[in-house]
């Protein structure tokens, strides 16, 4: 069975001050690993798709890296407005005709204090 | 610029009611899903639809039921509501074609007392 963990479940940080968020997985064959930020009280939001060990993916402040077993959501300078739950999910294998699943982690609650 | 709408943002249910979650999103996608979100347990598929009037189980559908008779429209039935259904429920949508590609509501924050 596919599990994804993340880590840490909270992350505090000062404004300015760069971190790294972990998404590890373990899966039978990796079909792409999705992160989401999630505000309060609302839906996530789609951030990136990874397919391949090595790639990156870079939005503002935030940028995306996948190995064979884990993904990193990499911060730097985060500002307040970055404060958010990030969600790291990877797709179970498709039955033929169906709809993809995503399977998804338990989320780290990141605080960026000015 | 609303493309999945959850028709309520708060609820409060009495145990053994018949509860409605209703679900519209507007941009054409075949897929459907209902999750629910609980501290410490992440995101659970409860049921999912993948064209109008199909529908296959999640991860966690004892309690639940689901419905999809339009296309844009995707509901959750909870047949009687438990205090343990207490949670927040999130539909997404996806197209066949790019079926990663969730997009989701806000959210129903559902109370059952």
């Amino acid at each position: 069975e596919d599990q994804v963990t993340q880590s840490p479940e909270a992350l505090r940080l000062q404004e300015g001050e760069s971190s790294s968020l972990n998404c590890s997985y373990t899966v039978s064959g990796l079909r792409g690993l999705f992160w989401y930020r999630q505000d309060p009280g609302k839906g996530p939001e789609f951030l990136f798709t990874l397919y391949s060990a090595g790639e990156e993916k870079e939005k503002e402040r935030l940028k995306a890296t996948l190995t064979k077993k884990e993904s990193f959501l990499h911060i730097t300078a985060p500002k307040p407005e970055d404060s958010a739950t990030y969600l790291c999910a990877v797709p179970r294998p498709r039955i033929s005709g169906s709809a993809r699943q995503l399977t998804f982690g338990s989320g780290t609650q990141l605080t960026v204090l000015p | 610029d609303v493309k999945v709408t959850q028709s309520s943002r708060y609820l409060v249910k009495r145990t053994g009611e018949k509860v409605f979650l209703e679900c519209v999103q507007d941009m054409d996608h075949e897929n459907m899903f209902w999750y629910r979100q609980d501290p410490g347990l992440g995101l659970r598929l409860i049921y999912f639809s993948y064209d109008v009037k199909m529908k296959e189980k999640g991860d966690i559908p004892e309690g639940y039921s689901v419905s999809r008779e339009k296309k844009e429209r995707f509901s959750l039935i909870l047949e009687s509501a438990s205090t343990n259904q207490t949670s927040m429920y999130l539909c997404a949508s996806s197209p066949r074609v790019k079926d990663y590609g969730y997009t989701f509501g806000s959210g129903t924050r559902l109370t059952v007392v």
